[in-house]
């Protein structure tokens, strides 16, 4: 256990159907990282915060995706109007910047089915 | 864009035998990371490289990094089944995104 926690772990929806995950860091944690990685492939970036603040997003973050961090602690990752194709794995991850390691320790994942 | 690649992408080796896992980048990076991840579960952090000749070590793995040639290798010695799992290396800039291999699924046969 890393300390980072995703909710729920496991979702099934209908396609056109809007999902949101939860994911909460690390505390002291002032990044947050949000990942998608399908079936035989490594994680692919989507989007990071700094505190609240949402500093880089992914071109695979299409406008059905958004994603929040209102008070720079837990964020949530939404995805509307959900297509096949959405079907994977999303993983949270967090990390402490001003450190020199820069490590991102990942929850546990959320697997996203859609049907 | 950063490319990040592995090899092998599948690895079957028996118990008790020694292998190296390569990982290639593409840009500069001065911090590589490996991680292991097993059938359904999330990654775990294996080994942090922050310069150019570092070298970490940890049981049966040993990681190492070469940042002009842009390689970093994870040597496995006497492999035991416990270390069947996939294993991804991760390299990042500016402390930003990771941009991660494809992995090596490594199966390790009694």
């Amino acid at each position: 256990d890393t300390g980072v926690s995703q909710d729920p772990r496991h979702k099934i929806t209908k396609r056109g159907q809007n999902v949101t995950f939860r994911c909460d860091p690390i505390s002291e944690h002032n990044r947050l990282y949000w990942y998608r990685q399908t079936l035989g492939q490594g994680p692919e970036f989507l989007t990071y915060f700094q505190n609240e603040a949402q500093l880089e997003k992914s071109r695979l973050l299409s406008d059905r995706f958004s994603a929040e961090r209102p008070k720079g602690s837990f964020s949530t990752l939404e995805i509307q109007r959900t297509e096949q194709g959405d079907s994977a794995m999303y993983l949270c991850a967090s990390s402490l910047v001003g450190g020199q390691r820069y490590e991102q320790y990942f929850g546990p994942g959320t697997r996203l089915t859609v049907t | 864009e950063l490319k990040v690649e592995q090899n092998p992408l599948f690895l079957s080796m028996q118990e008790g035998k020694n292998y190296t896992i390569y990982c290639n980048y593409s840009t500069t990076s001065d911090r590589l990371y490996w991680y292991r991840q097993d059938p359904g579960k999330s990654l775990e952090s294996l080994f942090v490289l922050l310069s150019n000749g570092a070298v970490k070590q940890e049981g049966r793995l040993m990681a190492s990094l070469d940042t002009k040639a842009r390689l970093s290798t994870l040597h496995i010695t006497a492999a035991v089944h416990d270390l069947s799992a996939t294993y991804f290396c991760a390299v990042d800039i500016y402390g930003n995104q990771f941009y991660f291999g494809t992995g090596t699924s490594l199966t390790v046969i009694p």
